[in-house]
């Protein structure tokens, strides 16, 4: 079946500017999780989705990153204000319920970001 | 707060190796570990899933084992071939399953 998928692939935008980016998962899977991953700071977990439940932003690094998840499917991760340390790789995972003990994740193909 | 460690950070061997990647982390209450493989400009593909309950994990050419009580887990892949070249990295759940920690990732590359 399908996987997870990510769009855009590449996203160049403008200091300054919002951006936002798009995860589908994998149908059936109720847990969604985006993370970042960087030069300098390799892979951070930002948010975490669990079907109806108040979503985990625990990982977001400022108010200017947000993320919501529409009828427990799709997911979108938004950035205000763009800024150059924002600049990238968002990756969006997807797994069944996140229960105790976890479940493998699947990850999608990630969305690369550049902000000049 | 989970760390997750690998080591070493880059690794070059022969085509034909048997080799051992390795991975540690500092809060040993876990309840399993994951290996994923990450190519080039691509996402992360997981390899290997092991629950706390069992010791190790086989798939194929590679096995993956864990040891809660010292903190560690391996990645072993026998006879190497140039397409396992890619990054390998481990990572942790959190107590709730809600978030994985990744330790930095050991770059494979295997010669022809």
């Amino acid at each position: 079946g399908a996987g997870v998928s990510q769009s855009p692939s590449n996203k160049v935008t403008e200091k300054g500017k919002d951006v936002e980016l798009r995860c589908d998962p994998i149908s059936g899977h109720t847990a969604l999780y985006w993370y970042r991953q960087s030069l300098g700071q390799g892979l951070e977990f930002l948010i975490y989705f669990q079907g109806n439940s108040a979503p985990d932003k625990s990982g977001l690094p400022s108010d200017r990153f947000s993320a919501e998840r529409t009828g427990g499917s799709v997911s979108t991760l938004t950035i205000q204000r763009t800024q150059q340390e924002d600049s990238a790789v968002y990756l969006c995972a997807s797994s069944f319920s996140s229960q105790r003990g976890g479940r493998t994740q699947y990850f999608g193909p990630g969305t690369r970001l550049l902000v000049l | 707060k989970q760390e997750v460690t690998q080591i070493p950070a880059a690794l070059s061997v022969p085509e034909g190796e048997n080799l051992v990647l390795n991975c540690s982390f500092t809060d040993s209450a876990i309840y399993n570990l994951q290996w994923f493989r990450q190519d080039p400009g691509k996402g992360l593909t997981s390899l290997l899933l092991i629950q706390s309950s069992q010791r190790e994990q086989t798939s194929g050419r590679l096995n993956a084992s864990l040891d809660k009580s010292s903190g560690r887990s391996t990645l072993y892949i026998a006879a190497s071939q140039p397409g396992d070249s890619a990054t390998y990295l481990c990572a942790a759940p959190n107590n709730a399953g809600n978030m994985l920690t990744f330790g930095g990732g050991t770059r494979l590359m295997v010669k022809p």
